[in-house]
């Protein structure tokens, strides 16, 4: 099983609100990743988890803060979002052990709409 | 310096013939993956080979094989026997054992298979 699932799918939110995107992983993948895409654009890197601990963080600002309960899940939290926050956003894992022998494994995606 | 680098915005190819995606790369690092991902217009990134920097022979998977050339520093896809399925962007991605869990993207290349 190499499934990294994402919910919601799709998310239209005003300037005002608070929302969350949602990743979960069951391969047992100590490494969770979010990535911004804009179209036709290669992925963004903005935040790292490692066995559960913050590990890179791509100078994101404060209205993007991550969050990882457990070694299966990652959350995204959103507050105050731009339009130009609008994008696709990418979930990831991957194992640790075997370093850079290891890929990732994507997950569908969140459309994200900032009106 | 760019890691990753990929000199072909679009690419088209007939139906049933072979295409070469150009990837080239910059590290000094010895020890390095390097990963190639497609994404059709649904917005899933999904894995297709990987070419680790000490593997003698070039990897293949089906219809994908990498054309690893180590001392140029280049890393191409080839996909044989193209298929109006594999329309999609394709990047070309970097993992370095020093920087962990960093992956180096390329710009990505759209290839559209005509029939």
């Amino acid at each position: 099983d190499t499934e990294v699932t994402q919910t919601p799918k799709h998310l239209v939110m005003g300037m005002t609100n608070k929302k969350s995107l949602k990743c979960e992983q069951h391969m047992g993948h100590r490494a969770m990743y979010w990535y911004k895409q804009k179209a036709k654009k290669p992925p963004e890197l903005m935040f790292v988890y490692s066995y559960e601990k913050l590990s890179i963080n791509e100078s994101v600002p404060s209205r993007f803060s991550p969050e990882c309960p457990n070694s299966s899940l990652l959350n995204l939290h959103l507050h105050a979002l731009q339009p130009e926050d609008s994008a696709l956003y990418l979930c990831a894992s991957s194992m640790e052990e075997r370093g850079n022998q290891e890929t990732q494994y994507f997950g569908p995606g969140t459309r994200l709409l900032v009106l | 310096a760019q890691k990753i680098t990929q000199t072909q915005p679009g690419m088209f190819v007939q139906e049933k013939e072979a295409v070469t995606l150009d990837c080239t790369y910059d590290t000094s690092d010895p020890s390095y993956g390097l990963f190639w991902y497609k994404q059709p217009s649904s917005g899933e990134m999904i894995f297709l080979i990987y070419q680790g920097s000490y593997d003698q022979q070039n990897a293949t998977e089906g219809r994908y094989s990498l054309n690893f050339q180590k001392a140029r520093k280049s890393a191409n896809l080839v996909i044989s026997a193209s298929q109006l399925g594999d329309s999609a962007m394709y990047f070309c991605a970097m993992r370095e054992q020093n920087t962990g869990n960093q992956f180096y993207f390329g710009t990505g290349t759209s290839l559209t298979v005509i029939p």
